[in-house]
């Protein structure tokens, strides 16, 4: 069955870089596009980016130069790596899978970060 | 960026009750290709959203047909007929007409 899960540090410093893996199963990245969307705590959700099947990558312009977003196909695993870390980028970060219907069907439970001073 | 406008904040029902939820879109979510990416998703506490209605209408798999979605151009709303206590939670309707894709603030559905 479809399954994401996202992997990553509980707590980044101030400044510093946030990376995350994203693992899929069942099905394949060379078919199916992944997304990167974030929630702050008690608050919306932010949709910050896109790998497209094809290996290219779309991001929103809110994170500037800041977001960067590649795949390893070979093992299943799209990564997020977004650097300069403020307290406001504190949140739970989820990958989804986007369907050609242009809407994302199954999700990752989400990792948790942190960014402290 | 397309700014979408969801109401209410917080929405007090009464189980077996209904309850109507609005979004609204500062343009219009019809593509070039005639098609309008609108979809909504309900998040339980602790949990990731799940997808309920897809382009406007359209019931995902397994989701109840008390679940109901309608609209077009700019203006949307969600219906959710006999609530369960499994339907309390928050719900966002999302755009991927345009980018970048935006989410509305959410509606708390929550018992009165």
């Amino acid at each position: 069955q479809v399954q994401l899960k996202e992997t990553g540090p509980d707590l980044v410093q101030l400044t510093q870089t946030l990376s995350i893996t994203c693992t899929v199963s069942g099905f394949s990245l060379t078919t199916y596009n992944v997304h990167w969307v974030r929630q702050p705590p008690g608050k919306g959700l932010e949709w910050m980016g896109a790998m497209w099947n094809g290996g290219g990558t779309d991001y929103n312009s809110a994170f500037k130069s800041r977001l960067s977003i590649s795949r390893d196909t070979s093992k299943s695993q799209v990564f997020l790596k977004m650097n300069s870390l403020q307290t406001d980028d504190t949140a739970k970060y989820f990958c989804a899978r986007h369907h050609w219907g242009r809407y994302f069907d199954f999700w990752g439970p989400g990792t948790m970060v942190t960014v402290s001073s | 960026d397309v700014v979408m406008t969801q109401t209410p904040v917080s929405l007090p029902v009464s189980l077996g009750g209904q309850a109507s939820i609005s979004c609204r879109s500062s343009q219009s979510l019809v593509h070039s290709n005639g098609n309008t990416y609108l979809h909504w998703y309900l998040q339980k506490p602790g949990q990731s959203p799940q997808l309920l209605i897809y382009r406007v209408s359209n019931r995902f798999s397994g989701v109840p047909d008390r679940f109901s979605g309608s609209g077009s151009g700019t203006d949307f709303t969600l219906k959710i007929s006999r609530v369960e206590p499994e339907d309390l939670g928050d719900y966002y309707c999302l755009q991927s007409t345009h980018f970048p894709y935006t989410f509305g603030a959410g509606t708390k559905l929550e018992l009165k």
